[in-house]
């Protein structure tokens, strides 16, 4: 069974301090990983797929990072408006997307 | 706006009533989903349609009930639910299905059941 799991739960950040999150998964098969984006009272943004182990992709201050067993997500200098709850997903051979549960992330000024 | 439209936003209801979802996708896409968010837990996929025809039901309740008439839209029939249903619940679309397509989601309504 694809498993995905997300750390931190939470995070804090000020503005301008650059950190990264975690997806760390187990699937039969990788077919893409994905991460999204969900703010507050809507449903999910697309942000990346990653294909293949060693691929990278980049949008602003975001990048995107893969390895055979985990994603990293790492902001650069965040600002205010990256807050949001970020999603990892995985979908292998069995054609199936699993989903973590996802990383909190708060930027103050 | 993601092309993807859910009506209503919020909907409470009891334990007795009937209700429907509705979601409706601007983007031409073949494939249409549900899913149910809930506190702390992964999204969890309900039903799937391809090109009006479900291909997928993840062993959901037979209280929620499905239907999608045509490719651009996409109900879910809600009777008789449980407090434990509660939760918010996202329609999704995406070119086709196959897992590995990249889902556009609604901004998804958020139930409560007394």
């Amino acid at each position: 069974e694809d498993q995905v799991t997300q750390s931190p739960e939470a995070l804090r950040l000020q503005e301008g301090e650059s950190s990264s999150l975690n997806c760390s998964y187990t699937v039969s098969g990788l077919r893409g990983l994905f991460w999204y984006r969900q703010d507050p009272g809507k449903g999910p943004e697309f942000l990346f797929t990653l294909y293949s182990a060693g691929e990278e992709k980049e949008k602003e201050r975001l990048k995107a990072t893969l390895t055979k067993k985990e994603s990293f997500l790492h902001i650069t200098a965040p600002k205010p408006e990256d807050s949001a709850t970020y999603l990892c997903a995985v979908a292998g051979t069995a054609s199936k997307l699993t989903f973590g549960t996802g990383t909190r992330l708060q930027v103050t000024l | 706006e993601t092309g993807v439209t859910q009506t209503p936003r919020h909907l409470v209801m009891g334990m007795t009533n009937k209700k429907s979802l509705k979601c409706e996708q601007h983007l031409g896409h073949n494939a249409m989903y549900w899913y149910k968010q809930s506190a702390k837990k992964p999204l969890e996929l309900m039903f799937v349609y391809s090109l009006e025809e479900r291909v997928e039901n993840n062993s959901v309740p037979s209280r929620f009930s499905p239907e999608c008439p045509n490719s651009s839209h996409l109900f879910l029939h809600l009777h008789t639910l449980q407090p434990e249903d509660s939760a918010l619940y996202l329609c999704a679309s995406s070119r086709a299905t196959g897992g590995h397509e990249k889902l556009f989601f609604g901004s998804g309504t958020q139930l409560s059941v007394l």
